[in-house]
């Protein structure tokens, strides 16, 4: 079975200009997150949807951030314009939607590093 | 809100030796879940143990196990026999339970680890 992917692995882009990650989740899970980290500091809880819907998009920085999950499968993530700030690895998971049981275990993406100049 | 701290931005071992790995956190939460996660050097990140809070019995998985001190809030984790593999990137994290829809993760800023020859 394949794990979460996130496309690229890699982006350098300039102050100003528009990015947009992609996370493909395990087949089947519901539940989808994106999480950052930026150099030195904690990962840092952006949202997470359910299905196609946001659950919670409290960690979301600002409204250069949009998140879509558009048929619940994949997301992606349009950083727009980018900042200087925004640099850090931006990291995906997923994980089942069981209501029979406590906890839900989150699978990671390999992330992807975004660095803007 | 929850917090979670760890204090040592970089620890070295020996192969076959073995380390511990600080966590504390702070939650007002009665019930809840801790995990170590571990990032190799450019690879995914994957989970290495869980604790349930309720649980007083400390997890143990192979070479990995944690103290788990609920009253003071601390969470190491102990590996034995330290192997070069176990050079990572590790992060402490905190999750509350599923109450209807699963939760996010509270991450430490994590302790890189570099085991040697």
């Amino acid at each position: 079975e394949a794990g979460v992917t996130q496309f690229p692995s890699h982006s350098v882009i300039e102050k100003g200009q528009t990015v947009t990650l992609r996370c493909d989740p395990i087949s089947g899970h519901d539940n989808l997150y994106w999480y950052r980290r930026v150099m030195g500091k904690e990962i840092k809880f952006l949202l997470h949807f359910v299905k196609e819907s946001k659950q919670d998009e409290s960690g979301m920085p600002n409204n250069r951030f949009l998140a879509e999950r558009t048929g619940g499968t994949y997301s992606t993530l349009k950083v727009q314009p980018a900042e200087l700030e925004d640099s850090g690895v931006y990291f995906c998971a997923s994980s089942q939607e069981k209501a029979a049981i406590s906890y839900n275990e989150q699978f990671f993406g390999p992330g992807t590093r975004l660095t803007v100049l | 809100a929850q917090t979670v701290t760890q204090s040592q931005p970089e620890m070295s071992v020996q192969e076959a030796e073995t380390v511990t790995l600080s966590c504390t956190y702070d939650t007002s939460e009665n019930n809840y879940y801790l995990f170590w996660y571990k990032q190799p050097p450019s690879r995914q990140m994957i989970l290495v143990i869980r604790q349930e809070a309720y649980k007083q019995q400390n997890a143990t998985e192979n070479r990995f196990s944690v103290n788990f001190q609920k009253a003071a809030k601390s969470f190491s984790l102990k590996i034995s026999d330290s192997q070069l593999g176990d050079t990572a990137m590790y992060f402490c994290a905190f999750m509350k339970p599923y109450t209807g829809t699963a939760s996010k993760l509270t991450f430490g800023t994590g302790t890189r680890l570099q085991v040697t020859l």
